[in-house]
């Protein structure tokens, strides 16, 4: 079946870049979505890029996908306190059918 | 981007009670809705899938029976935990796309803030 991995904990210094990474099963997965949680909140979703991208940037996020490793990483530059919480990766192959959750990383930034 | 809301954000209840929870969208008509539940520091786990004026499907180890889902109206589902015992203590989270949007917006799923039930 579908199956989405991350790595469980990342640990950063303020100011350095983190890359929280996550690698999928599902080769006909078409959209890859990454989500924010913080502490008792619901889903925010941050970005997500179609399977024909490599690559795409919105200010201090940058996301890369490797279709051929299926694998996909989350880049946040200059990492801030605010950006602690816990990260999830999801798939879906279209955008009316529901998302596969990661386990979520949970990023702790250190000031 | 396109709004979803849920209501109670935060319910208790004894065990053996029933709880319903809502999901609407608030700017725009969704045709399915989705439900999740999350435990603890875990994933989010697809329970069921909410389609407006037909049965909702459920995943499979979902008790239909348990947790019944009504999507009568366009803006509205309903996720309904019958008889609730602890074990059904957790955070449940609905989603939404909005077919009308335009641009990138067309494929994002909106999530409501969740809900979280606490049954004693």
């Amino acid at each position: 079946g579908e199956d989405v991995e991350q790595s469980l904990f990342l640990s950063v210094r303020e100011g350095d870049s983190s890359v929280i990474n996550c690698t999928y099963t599902d080769s006909s997965s078409t959209y890859l979505y990454w989500y924010k949680q913080e502490p008792g909140a619901g889903l925010q979703l941050l970005t997500y890029i179609f399977s024909n991208m490599d690559m795409k940037q919105d200010q201090r996020l940058t996301v890369l996908l490797n279709k051929k490793d299926k694998h996909l990483s989350l880049r946040i530059a200059d990492t801030q306190t605010g950006d602690s919480a816990i990260y999830f990766c999801a798939e879906t192959y279209s955008g009316n059918t529901p998302l596969v959750f990661g386990k979520g990383t949970r990023l702790s930034v250190i000031a | 981007g396109a709004v979803v809301s849920q209501h109670p954000s935060r319910v208790i209840c004894k065990s053996g009670t029933s709880v319903k929870i809502e999901c609407r969208s608030l700017d725009f008509q969704a045709t399915t809705m989705f439900w999740y539940r999350q435990f603890p520091k875990q994933s989010l786990m697809l329970m069921a899938t909410s389609n407006e004026g037909s049965k909702a499907t459920y995943e499979q180890g979902v008790e239909k029976d348990k947790f019944l889902i009504n999507h009568a109206s366009l803006t509205l589902s309903t996720l309904t935990v019958t008889s609730a015992h602890p074990e059904d203590s957790s955070f449940y989270i609905c989603s939404a796309r909005d077919p009308g949007s335009g641009g990138e917006s067309y494929n994002e799923q909106f999530f409501g803030p969740g809900t979280r039930l606490t049954v004693l």
